[in-house]
C-alpha cells in the first residue's frame, strides 16, 4: 500500500536555488530512510540515506532530515545544478517490506 | 567488480503467458529484492530473497513467484501474464544486516516487460 506520502509530485527552481522534498510515513516501527535519484530510463541511485537513531544527514550539496515524532523526513539540495534534475524518490523500511513514494520530479532550469 | 546485472533488457509477451527474470547480485552481497515498476510511479516491493528463502513479500498475488540460489543469484517468475503486468522490474541487492533492520540496495537496470 501507498503508506510514504511524497510532496511535491513536481518542482521546478532555478539553477544554484535550493530544493526541498517531502515525505512522511505511517509505521513508527520504521527505521531507515533512503533517498533514491532515477534519470530518465535508467535504475534508481541511491544518494543519501538516514537511520531512525539520526536525526540529520549531509553529503556535500545533499542532507536529508528526519522528524521521528511527526513521522516526516526531507531532502534538502543546495546550490541545484541541470544535472540534478531527475525524478526523486523516498523510502521507509516497513516490518515486511520497502516502501517507495510515488517520486518528484525535479527540473533545474539555468 | 560488476554491479546488479539483470537479463533480459526488455521482453515481451502475450497474455496467459509465463515469464521469468534474471538477477545477479552486486559481489558481497546476498540478500535480493524484486520491485516492481510502473510507468511515472515508484517501484512497488514484490518480494525479498535471503539464504535461498522468501524472507518478506509485498502485496502482490502468487502468479509472483520467485527462487534464490546458492550463489546469491535470484529469479522472478511471473505465471498467467496480465495486461497490467507490464512494467519495468527491478532487482535489488544488499547485505544482510539483521532482522528487521536493513542496509543500502543497490539496484540493477531492470527488465521492461511488455504484455499484450
Amino acid at each position: 500500500g501507498e503508506n510514504v506520502e511524497q510532496h511535491p509530485s513536481t518542482l521546478s527552481v532555478q539553477e544554484g536555488d535550493s530544493a526541498v522534498i517531502k515525505c512522511t510515513y505511517s509505521d513508527s516501527a520504521s527505521n531507515y530512510f533512503p533517498w533514491y535519484k532515477q534519470e530518465l530510463g535508467k535504475r534508481p541511485q541511491l544518494i543519501i540515506d538516514i537511520r531512525s537513531n539520526v536525526g540529520e544527514k549531509k553529503d556535500q550539496r545533499i542532507a536529508v532530515t528526519l522528524n521521528k515524532t511527526a513521522k516526516h523526513f526531507s531532502l534538502h539540495i543546495t546550490e541545484t545544478q541541470p544535472e540534478d534534475s531527475a525524478v526523486y524518490f523516498c523510502a521507509a523500511s516497513y516490518p515486511n517490506d520497502m516502501r517507495f513514494g510515488a517520486g518528484t520530479r525535479l527540473t533545474v532550469k539555468p | 567488480d560488476a554491479g546488479v546485472t539483470q537479463s533480459p533488457t526488455h521482453l515481451i509477451k502475450t497474455r496467459g503467458q509465463q515469464v521469468t527474470l534474471r538477477c545477479s547480485p552486486k559481489s558481497g552481497h546476498d540478500t535480493v529484492s524484486w520491485y516492481q515498476q510502473a510507468l511515472g510511479q515508484g517501484p512497488q516491493f514484490i518480494f525479498q530473497y535471503y539464504e535461498e528463502e522468501e524472507r518478506q513479500r509485498g502485496n502482490f498475488p502468487d502468479r509472483f513467484s520467485g527462487h534464490q540460489f546458492p550463489n546469491y543469484s535470484s529469479e522472478l517468475n511471473v505465471n498467467a501474464l496480465l495486461l497490467g503486468d507490464s512494467a519495468l522490474y527491478l532487482c535489488a541487492s544488499s547485505s544482510e544486516w539483521g532482522a528487521g533492520l536493513y542496509n543500502e540496495q543497490f539496484f540493477g537496470p531492470g527488465t521492461r516487460l511488455t504484455v499484450l
